[in-house]
């Protein structure tokens, strides 16, 4: 989930498990939201992305859920593997021309 | 393609000292980015352009300024360097469409680790 302060969220999962990060977002006119993949010393990378039309949408491995009646998006990621480990960002926008709103992080650790 | 290409990848300032961060992207893309992201911080937004010939402020834009030179690049100023600055900075660009007012995905370049001391 999302974090305050200095620190992280960690989540810690078997390799071969399934993982899933959440996200609270607080603009209830965000229409648009990315998962993206930060690994060290690495810019972000795009996971997954979904419109707020939509309730869940799936890709390689991946599957992001919207519940927009709690403000709510997951990321689920199947039979984690090795290459998982990395910092796991949510991202909004309301359409406006200033891009994305980021989450704070969530760092996704695989255990052998 | 390369995608969106930042320079430099690592500086070390002194209190004081001014530098600019370029970014390049070859996408073709209408909107370019820079955010700085923090321990723990996640990334905020310091300026943005969302459209060649127009800048605007983000989330954090004291001590910064940018020039959108063209369509491809985007540059961002330090003026007088503050420890406060020291940070990791992004740039990163969308297909944003004005009109239409839809957002699509920032694809991000690898980042400038920038120390002030």
């Amino acid at each position: 989930g999302e974090s305050v302060g200095l620190h992280l969220p960690t989540l810690s999962v078997q390799e071969g498990d399934n993982s899933i990060i959440n996200c609270a977002y607080s603009n209830s006119a965000s229409d648009y939201f990315i998962w993206y993949k930060q690994e060290s010393g690495k810019g972000p990378q795009f996971i997954i992305d979904i419109r707020s039309n939509m309730d869940k949408r799936q890709g390689q491995r991946v599957t992001v859920l919207l519940n927009k009646t709690v403000k709510h998006l997951s990321l689920q990621i199947a039979a984690t593997q090795p290459g998982d480990s990395a910092v796991y960002f949510c991202a909004e926008t309301g359409g406006g021309a200033d891009g994305l709103t980021f989450g704070k992080g969530t760092h996704l650790i695989i255990q052998p | 393609n390369a995608g969106v290409t930042q320079t430099p990848k690592f500086q070390v300032l002194k209190t004081g000292q001014s530098m600019t961060l370029q970014c390049a992207q070859d996408m073709n893309h209408n909107s370019m980015y820079w955010y700085r992201q923090d321990p723990g911080m996640g990334l905020r937004l310091i300026y943005y352009s969302a459209s060649e010939g127009t800048t605007d402020k983000g989330e954090v834009p004291n001590g910064y300024n940018v020039s959108r030179l063209n369509k491809r690049e985007f540059s961002l100023r330090l003026e007088s360097a503050a420890p406060s600055q020291t940070s990791v900075y992004f740039c990163a660009s969308s297909e944003f469409r004005p009109v239409q007012g839809t957002n699509e995905k920032l694809f991000f370049g690898s980042g400038t680790q920038l120390s002030v001391l």
